[in-house]
């Protein structure tokens, strides 16, 4: 079945270091692709989207894009700060089911000063 | 526009016992997710709903079950509670047939403890 895979965390970075995430996935077909991001004691935000291959999806200086060759949807920004501390989210999900999301495990970021 | 909400923020049951969740899908979507997230991974699929209909579930039993009523308003019930329901349990709605159904919004999730 599909299935997601996210790198480990935590991921610890100082304030302005760039970040990656990387994410794979294994699925039929041409899914979608997003990146949720999770703060402490709050529910999921739809961080940004890619829906074909090469799209980019991009918000809040974020970047990850489709790569159908590699299977990937790895996450960057340039600059990271202490607000982004959170935990990410890749998730895959395949246009014909009606929006079920299947998720990574998830990523905890921790950006320090 | 008025996001998902869902109630109560916190529960502590027994095991055994039976449990309610309740969600309020954003204003003009018309399709409920619910996903379970145990602590320290991401969350599973369990079921949803579109017109009142279940619409696809994951890999749950059947003790987990719920509904949609008219106004997409939606409820989780789980029967014979053990220990490994404790989670925190989330409610996403999206609006099925949109040029933008793909994207669902999440609601802060119920944590549930069942001890």
């Amino acid at each position: 079945g599909d299935s997601v895979t996210q790198m480990e965390g935590p991921v610890t970075l100082s304030e302005e270091a760039f970040l990656t995430i990387n994410c794979t996935y294994t699925a039929t077909g041409y899914p979608s692709l997003f990146w949720y991001v999770q703060y402490p004691g709050e529910g999921l935000q739809l961080l940004l989207k890619a829906t074909k291959a090469d799209d980019k999806g991009s918000n809040k200086g974020f970047e990850a894009t489709y790569r159908k060759e590699t299977t990937s949807f790895h996450l960057e920004k340039g600059s990271v700060q202490v607000s982004d501390s959170a935990v990410y989210f890749c998730a895959l999900s395949q246009n014909n089911q009606g929006g079920k999301l299947i998720f990574g495990q998830g990523t905890e970021l921790s950006v320090k000063p | 526009e008025t996001g998902v909400t869902q109630s109560p923020t916190h529960l502590i049951k027994t095991r055994g016992q039976q449990v309610t969740l309740r969600c309020s899908s954003q204003s003009g979507h018309n399709t409920v997710s619910w996903y379970q997230q145990a602590l320290g991974q991401g969350p599973q699929f369990i079921f949803q709903y579109y017109r009142e209909e279940e619409n696809g579930r994951g890999n749950f039993p059947p003790r987990f079950s719920g509904l949609q009523f008219p106004n997409y308003s939606s409820e989780l019930n789980v029967n014979a509670l053990e220990l490994d329901d404790s989670a925190l349990y989330l409610c996403a709605s999206s609006l099925a047939g949109g040029a933008r159904s793909y994207e669902q919004y999440f609601g802060p999730g119920t944590r549930l403890t069942v001890t």
